[in-house]
């Protein structure tokens, strides 16, 4: 059964500064990650998908690697605002039978402080 | 494009009550998702739809929850009789027919039972 562990559950920075955000998967049998960003009271928005043969995404400030080998993902902040404050969250999806069966991780809250 | 439109966005009601969440998911998304949110449990794959099809039912709790989808451009999610337990924020999303497989989710419907 597939295991989603993300390290640290919170983590406070100073605005400006850049910053990891860890997601580790124990069966490495996927077909992609996907990143997710979850503000207080709302859904879960979008931010990168990273397909089973890729190495790593990237969309403005934010870049998200995948090491199917070790069963990790990174998503790496540039330059963090306050904006960036909420609760990040990374989701697999199995390749084979029952593919659209998403594991998540519990989330790592993110607080940037001015 | 309006994304995924999911209401009530906020129900209170009392044990024993029918509720009826509803969802539209985005136009050219052909599989259609409700999930569980709470502190506890974290996200929880409830049922799955391919093609308006139910697919994967197993994480419907029990029979008093139901799920319906006539047509691609709508769904809904049924408890009756509504219990506290059943308290949480309720998620629909969708993927598009094609591509990588990303799933995009609605604002939620977060219900309380009293």
């Amino acid at each position: 059964k597939q295991e989603v562990t993300q390290i640290p559950a919170a983590l406070s920075v100073p605005e400006g500064e850049n910053l990891v955000l860890n997601c580790s998967f124990t069966d490495s049998a996927i077909y992609n990650l996907q990143w997710f960003r979850q503000d207080p009271g709302k859904g879960l928005t979008s931010l990168l998908l990273i397909q089973s043969s890729q190495r790593e995404q990237t969309s403005g400030r934010l870049n998200a690697s995948l090491d199917k080998s070790s069963g990790r993902s990174t998503l790496y902040i540039a330059a963090s605002q306050p904006g960036d404050s909420a609760t990040y969250l990374c989701a697999v999806r199995p390749s084979g039978g029952s593919n659209y069966k998403l594991t998540f991780g519990k989330g790592t809250l993110l607080t940037v402080n001015p | 494009d309006a994304g995924v439109i999911q209401s009530p966005r906020h129900e209170v009601t009392e044990m024993g009550q029918e509720v009826t969440l509803r969802c539209k998911p985005i136009s050219g998304h052909n599989s259609l998702f409700w999930y569980r949110q709470t502190m506890m449990r974290g996200l929880e794959l409830l049922i799955y739809f391919n093609n308006n099809v139910p697919i994967d039912d197993s994480g419907m709790p029990e029979d008093r929850f139901s799920a319906k989808m006539p047509n691609a451009s709508f769904s809904t999610l049924k408890i009756q009789p509504s219990e506290p337990r059943d308290s949480a924020v309720y998620f629909c999303a969708s993927i598009p027919a094609g591509g990588p497989g990303e799933l995009f989710f609605g604002e939620g419907s977060r219900l309380t039972v009293l």
